[in-house]
């Protein structure tokens, strides 16, 4: 079955411990993306890699990091997380024009 | 500055009733793709509808249609006949040329109640 997987789906940590959370997609897709949902703001892009070893910000950046080493991974690395990065997340894929295929999300709680 | 206007911020219907969300964008460029995802919820994003610029043509899906008209920069969308299912949260997002269709711009999201 063609699908975008995240794991954790939920996560509470504290302040400044570093995570990760993983995505990984099976459909061969170039791009990749993640996002965070927070409410009425919609969906807004941290990253993205159009290919192995190809990454550029997004709209929101600031406090993450991802690598792209694998076609199939692009995990999402949170190095010191604070509060404000309380949100929900998710990685999305797709190839060429067509539309973004998203993993089910990840609640991440910053306490 | 590329942007998606959802100015619904929450409807509530009663089954049976048509209702229509709307979706206002602005960009610069000529070519670029609009697109409906539902989010239902269980929280996972469900893809609806892709549209490029150079297709005003309106779409029909079972209950679900699209009104996509550049003069007005609307991607509007219209459930016929509600039901309960449809209760979901629905955004509507901008991918561009310019940006190498590399990003969505999503709106904020209209919150469908459909209730019995």
């Amino acid at each position: 079955e063609a699908q975008v997987t995240q794991n954790p789906r939920y996560l509470i940590t504290v302040t400044g411990k570093k995570l990760t959370v993983t995505c990984s997609q099976n459909m061969n897709h170039e791009y990749m993306s993640w996002y965070r949902q927070d409410p009425g703001l919609g969906l807004r892009q941290i990253y993205y890699s159009m290919n192995v070893e190809v990454t550029d910000k997004g709209d929101v950046p600031e406090g993450y990091k991802v690598s792209r080493k694998e076609k199939r991974n692009f995990p999402l690395i949170l190095e010191s997380p604070s509060p404000n990065q309380t949100s929900l997340y998710f990685c999305a894929s797709r190839t060429g024009v067509n539309e973004q295929f998203f993993g089910p999300g990840t609640r991440l709680t910053v306490l | 500055a590329q942007k998606v206007t959802q100015a619904q911020t929450e409807i509530s219907v009663v089954e049976k009733e048509d209702v229509t969300l709307d979706c206002v964008y602005e960009t610069r460029d000529t070519t670029y793709y609009l697109f409906w995802y539902k989010q239902p919820p269980s929280g996972e994003l469900v893809f609806l509808i892709r549209r490029n610029s150079f297709d005003e043509q309106n779409e029909i899906s079972g209950r679900y249609s699209w009104n996509f008209q550049k003069s007005t920069s609307s991607f509007n969308f219209t459930i016929t006949a509600s039901q309960v299912v449809d209760s979901a949260v629905y955004f509507c997002a901008l991918s561009e040329w310019g940006g190498g269709y590399n990003k969505l711009i999503f709106g904020a999201g209209t919150r469908l109640a459909v209730h019995p």
